[in-house]
């Protein structure tokens, strides 16, 4: 079962930073935090991970609480094609099983014009 | 070439059919990844084959059959499939199996099943 819990569904203005909350009360410290997105009929698309310090990358930001039980994805300037649905996904850094991709349902966001 | 590629896109198929879907990828991964995600839910994870053998299989029915013939390529063979195996196909690489690796998905296979 996925380890995490997300809204169903936001919305956010296009050119404005959309900011999509991830709840994961239950993470252990070999646990990292990953986000995918799946735009409609294609394949998901990593955006980026952490494990317990803020990271940045040339897609989105992640800032993850101190005690590691909530985290926040942020798209800074949300554009149309960010419409998609948003995955956060813990996920252990050991092998095997244990670092098996676990899809919850995930947050629909619609950036509208 | 950052790019996991999947044949067919669309398939239709009959419940006595065989048939196969194709994915390849050659950015020198080693482990490959079958999900299946039925429409309006989230992927779920059917294999993994890592340095060509299978590694996990998630208690998925005999009817699907996986096949690695090289690193490169990965199979996923379907016999007597049932209308409810009606679903998108995903194929996803990493360089190695599931430890700190992000996945890197195909377009998938849409099948129907009548």
């Amino acid at each position: 079962d996925a380890k995490t819990t997300q809204p169903t569904s936001m919305d956010c203005a296009e050119g404005r930073a959309a900011n999509l909350p991830c709840n994961h009360s239950t993470i252990s410290g070999n646990e990292y935090v990953y986000w995918y997105r799946q735009i409609h009929s294609q394949g998901p698309q990593y955006i980026i991970h952490g494990l317990k310090n803020n990271e940045t990358n040339e897609m989105a930001s992640l800032i993850i609480t101190e005690d590691r039980k909530s985290s926040t994805l942020i798209l800074p300037h949300a554009t149309l094609r960010d419409t998609a649905v948003y995955y956060c996904i813990v996920r252990s850094y050991y092998g095997g099983s244990q670092g098996n991709l676990i899809f919850g349902k995930g947050t629909k966001l619609s950036v509208k014009p | 070439d950052t790019e996991v590629t999947q044949t067919p896109k669309h398939l239709v198929m009959g419940m006595t059919n065989k048939k196969s879907l194709k994915c390849e990828q050659h950015m020198g991964h080693r482990a490959m990844y079958w999900y299946k995600q039925k429409a309006k839910k989230p992927p779920e994870l059917m294999f993994v084959y890592s340095y060509e053998k299978l590694s996990i299989n998630e208690s998925v029915p005999s009817r699907f059959s996986p096949e690695c013939p090289n690193s490169s390529l990965l199979n996923l063979h379907l016999h007597a499939l049932q209308p409810e195996d009606s679903a998108l196909y995903l194929c996803a690489s990493s360089p190695f199996i599931n430890f700190y690796n992000e996945q890197f998905f195909g377009p998938g296979t849409r099948l129907t099943v009548l």
